[in-house]
């Protein structure tokens, strides 16, 4: 498997335009999860699915943001309008089952978006 | 407020010696903890994790600890290699969740 899959893996834009940015989870995975690295909070989690249905969203930062998951391959993170504050590395990550408890994440290479 | 934190953002450490990155937590009930290592430019991967019933797990040159009455644990690299400079992040898997530290930026000087 190749792993996840973000696309793209760097993103400069201007404040006010929107932003997508692109996950495909591993083949059978049910879980899929959002996060935003900065220095001061780590890694922040933004929004968690699990069998393409959002389960807890409370990490989402503001209406800018939103996150969707139409099928079980394929996840988007949208930030409309972006803010220069919103520059930070945003990953995503599937996990096999949530049930399994103490199993990994897996983690794409993250997308690094600047809004200038 | 962050439920784990990692208090130290960087070490320093010569090769061959042991590095001991520190992990605290706020919530007795956990499941796991696991940590990560995290090179530059890619995604975080998993290291080694340990479960809440148990207090030691090793796996080669790296070794988890957990003191439950402290809410603390630790992750010893024994002997550390220069490959090992990274950013370490330590995660408590409590239900469907992760929580995770803000890092701890490991350099292991040649």
């Amino acid at each position: 498997d190749a792993g996840v899959i973000q696309s793209p893996r760097h993103e400069v834009t201007e404040m006010g335009q929107e932003v997508t940015l692109r996950c495909k989870p591993i083949s059978g995975h049910n879980s899929l999860f959002w996060y935003r690295q900065t220095m001061m909070r780590g890694l922040e989690l933004l929004i968690y699915f699990n069998n393409n249905v959002p389960i807890d969203d409370s990490g989402m930062p503001e209406d800018r943001f939103s996150a969707k998951m139409p099928n079980a391959s394929f996840s988007t993170l949208k930030i409309q309008p972006s803010e220069p504050r919103d520059s930070a590395v945003y990953f995503c990550a599937s996990h096999p089952d949530r049930d399994h408890r103490g199993e990994t994440q897996y983690f794409g290479p993250g997308t690094r978006l600047l809004v200038l | 407020d962050q439920q784990v934190k990692q208090n130290s953002p960087s070490l320093s450490v010569q090769e061959g010696r042991i590095s001991i990155l520190n992990c605290d937590y706020t919530n007795s009930m956990f499941d796991y903890f696991l940590w990560y290592k995290k090179y530059p430019a890619e995604g975080p991967t998993f290291l080694i994790s340990i479960s809440s019933i148990k207090d030691k797990n090793e796996d080669g040159r790296f070794t988890v600890f957990l003191n439950k009455s402290a809410k603390h644990l630790s992750l010893h690299i024994v002997p550390s290699q220069p490959g090992d400079s990274a950013v370490y992040f330590c995660a408590e898997n409590t239900g469907n969740q992760f929580y995770f530290g803000t890092g701890t930026s490991l350099t292991v000087i040649p």
